[in-house]
């Protein structure tokens, strides 16, 4: 069983980036997902839900309109397209399996530096 | 400033048992039994200890328990060994915008 993501590196403010992460060794379509965040130094802060089918998307307030989560099952993939990017969203994204109202499953994470 | 508060730091000697404490309010651990505990080791993804706050998934160790008790939850640690020296986040799902929070985490030394 594993989560990896990738996608992440150094970008611009008001620039754009796209998370991907791929699920190995679980049934992936039966799982809600998540995008977890850790800023440098700081604690954890949930990003975003999705369900198993895609059809209903949560977020935080600080992203809402500007990151938009996607998934493609037949790929085996969550996705995390960011927008409009601030430098106080400079973290470590992971992305995890959501089983009941938990994180279950964590990827190893991919490093999203935003600075001119 | 994190929607749950845990205390910064905790720390005991190899053998002994802590607790750490995670509080919040009656949108979250207050109102839900949906409190979840993860352990970050340094430059490591968090792990799932706890989850729907006491029970432990398949492979975690018994030395590791969950409880609440109003707005706080607790993560209890017995037989503490030099492996536990970590951050712990603790989680809750909310009637807030977010629909879920975490503790801003603390740190455990085992001394």
């Amino acid at each position: 069983v594993q989560l990896v993501e990738s996608g992440g590196g150094l970008v611009q403010p008001g620039g754009s980036l796209r998370l991907s992460c791929a699920a190995s060794g679980l049934t992936f379509s039966r799982y809600w997902m998540s995008w977890v965040r850790q800023a440098p130094g700081k604690g954890l802060e949930w990003v975003a839900n999705i369900n198993q089918d895609g059809s209903e998307k949560y977020y935080v307030d600080s992203v809402k309109g500007r990151f938009t989560i996607s998934r493609d099952n037949a790929k085996n993939s969550l996705y995390l397209q960011m927008n409009s990017l601030r430098a106080e969203d400079t973290a470590v994204y992971y992305c995890a399996t959501v089983e009941g109202y938990a994180f279950d499953i964590w990827g190893q994470g991919t490093m999203v530096t935003v600075s001119s | 400033q994190s929607a749950l508060t845990q205390p910064a730091s905790v720390s005991g000697s190899p053998g002994q048992s802590i607790t750490i404490s995670c509080t919040g309010t009656s949108s979250d651990v207050g109102g839900y039994n949906y409190v979840s505990w993860y352990q970050q080791h340094p430059g490591k993804a968090p792990k799932l200890m706890i989850y729907d706050v006491s029970n432990r998934p398949s492979g975690v160790s018994n030395r590791f328990s969950g409880s609440k008790s109003g707005n706080t939850a607790s993560l209890t640690i017995s037989g503490l060994q030099a492996e536990d020296e970590a951050d712990y986040y603790c989680s809750s799902y909310t009637s807030n915008s977010a629909l879920a929070v975490f503790g801003g985490g603390t740190k455990l030394t085992v001394l």
